[in-house]
């Protein structure tokens, strides 16, 4: 069956400018999450959706980061006002119910470079 | 907050050699452990899991055992070969907290020559 998939694959974008990204999880699966990969960070989680909760951003790096869920699957990820910092791989993953819930799907992550 | 260390690379190994990579981890629950793997160009992939203490967990003859006692979940294989060159993640969920987020290792890097 169909994975997760992310769009684009790649994003090049200039300083200042704000960037969409994109997450279509796997059909079902109720929970989806952010992560960031990056050199000097490692792999570090940014944000859970858990079917119709409110999201848990907790680990959202600054108040230029949003996300949304729409209709329980699709995700956006938006960085506003991009800095070379946010320069990494963006992540998405998704999970089942109960005793699914451990096991997460990644997407092949878009990576963004900003300039 | 809970965390995970596991061994820094890069580590190279000939085709056949034993494989180790260490991992050991901190948490205020009874987490669940997880390897995944990474190969070049490609997305994270589950490899293995185990979800309690004394577990062994087990794929593509890679092993793992959730040893509570030491906090560890060293990922083990007997006989490497050049397809296993690839990052792997050591990671744990921790279901007592809000969510199921993976906290990752910092990641090691596998190369295996022929």
């Amino acid at each position: 069956g169909a994975g997760v998939s992310q769009s684009p694959s790649n994003k090049v974008t200039e300083k200042g400018k704000d960037v969409e990204l994109r997450c279509d999880p796997i059909s079902g699966h109720t929970a989806l999450y952010w992560y960031r990969q990056s050199l000097g960070q490692g792999l570090e989680f940014l944000i859970y959706f858990q079917g119709n909760s409110a999201p848990d951003k907790s680990g959202l790096p600054s108040d230029r980061f949003s996300a949304e869920r729409t209709g329980g699957s699709v995700s956006t990820l938006t960085i506003q006002r991009t800095q070379q910092e946010d320069s990494a791989v963006y992540l998405c993953a998704s999970s089942g119910r109960t005793s699914e819930a451990y096991e997460q799907y990644f997407g092949p992550g878009t990576r963004l470079t900003v300039t | 907050g809970d965390s995970v260390t596991q061994m820094e690379g890069p580590v190279t190994l000939s085709e056949e050699a034993f494989l180790t990579i260490n991992c050991t981890y901190t948490a205020t629950g009874y987490p669940s452990l997880f390897w995944y793997v990474q190969y070049p160009g490609e997305g994270l992939q589950l490899l293995l899991k185990a979800t309690k203490a004394d577990d062994k967990g087990s794929n593509k003859g890679f092993e793992a055992t959730y040893r509570k006692e030491t906090t560890s979940f060293h990922l083990e294989k007997g006989s490497v070969q050049v397809s296993d060159s690839a990052v792997y993640f050591c990671a744990l969920s921790d279901p007592g907290g809000s969510n199921y987020k993976l906290t990752f290792g910092k990641g090691t890097l596998l190369t295996v020559n022929p």
